[in-house]
């Protein structure tokens, strides 16, 4: 299966400030997804991201406040913006792998004070 | 109402004991059913993946799919205190080549030596 490597795994941000996730797959994929798992809670998805179009954001979320780049295909970031305690989560990418399934990273752990 | 819906548990279950876990849907567009196991600060890990109706087994777990219920199941046999972790169920849609995965609330099982 894929290895999905994700940077950093955890951080500590004030709020007001950005932090910017990388997730590097180890084989070319068309699509990168970025999840949202807050404290208890199950995943969301956040954002699709196609590899040399724009991501396309869930209900709910939106680009000022996610960008996300995908600059090649093994290759993307999600930053979180202007950073509030409420963005305190986990943030996870995954990528399909056909009948394989989807594969996850092994997450970002995030808390802003 | 929820697309997916399980029980958060937590379920306690003595070594050795067979587990059963459940997940409603409610939209019958739902093409392909997956079961995560995901550990305390890791990413989920895909168990299980299938897309028909019916039983699919692979070692001591068994995925249950009824699509005419929209009643999905995971069984543990001879559970261990390693299978001690958060269950995750997710489905997918596939519209064109997009294929987001909707996931349900995860069950925490507690498998005690």
């Amino acid at each position: 299966s894929a290895v999905i490597s994700q940077k950093p795994s955890r951080d500590i941000c004030q709020r007001g400030t950005s932090l910017t996730i990388q997730c590097q797959v180890d084989s070319q994929v068309t699509m990168m997804f970025w999840y949202r798992q807050q404290p208890g809670q199950s995943l969301t998805l956040i954002a699709t991201a196609n590899q040399g179009s724009e991501a396309t954001y869930e209900s709910g979320f939106v680009i000022d406040k996610f960008p996300i780049s995908r600059p090649n295909l093994t290759f993307s970031t999600l930053t979180v913006s202007n950073m509030s305690p409420e963005d305190s989560s986990i943030y996870l990418c995954s990528v399909d792998r056909g009948i394989y399934g989807y594969t996850f990273g092994s997450g970002t752990r995030l808390t802003v004070v | 109402q929820k697309e997916v819906e399980q029980d958060p548990g937590p379920l306690s279950v003595p070594e050795g004991a067979i587990v059963s876990l459940n997940c409603t849907y409610s939209n019958s567009a739902f093409q392909y059913f997956m079961w995560y196991r995901q550990y305390s600060r890791k990413g989920p890990e895909l168990l299980m993946y299938t897309y028909s109706s019916g039983n699919k087994e692979d070692g001591r777990f068994t995925a249950q799919v009824d699509k005419s219920s929209k009643y999905i199941s995971l069984f543990i046999r001879d559970s261990q205190p390693s299978d001690s972790a958060t269950y995750l169920c997710a489905m997918s849609v596939v519209s064109g080549n997009t294929g987001k995965l909707i996931f349900g609330q995860g069950t925490t099982l507690q498998v005690k030596p």
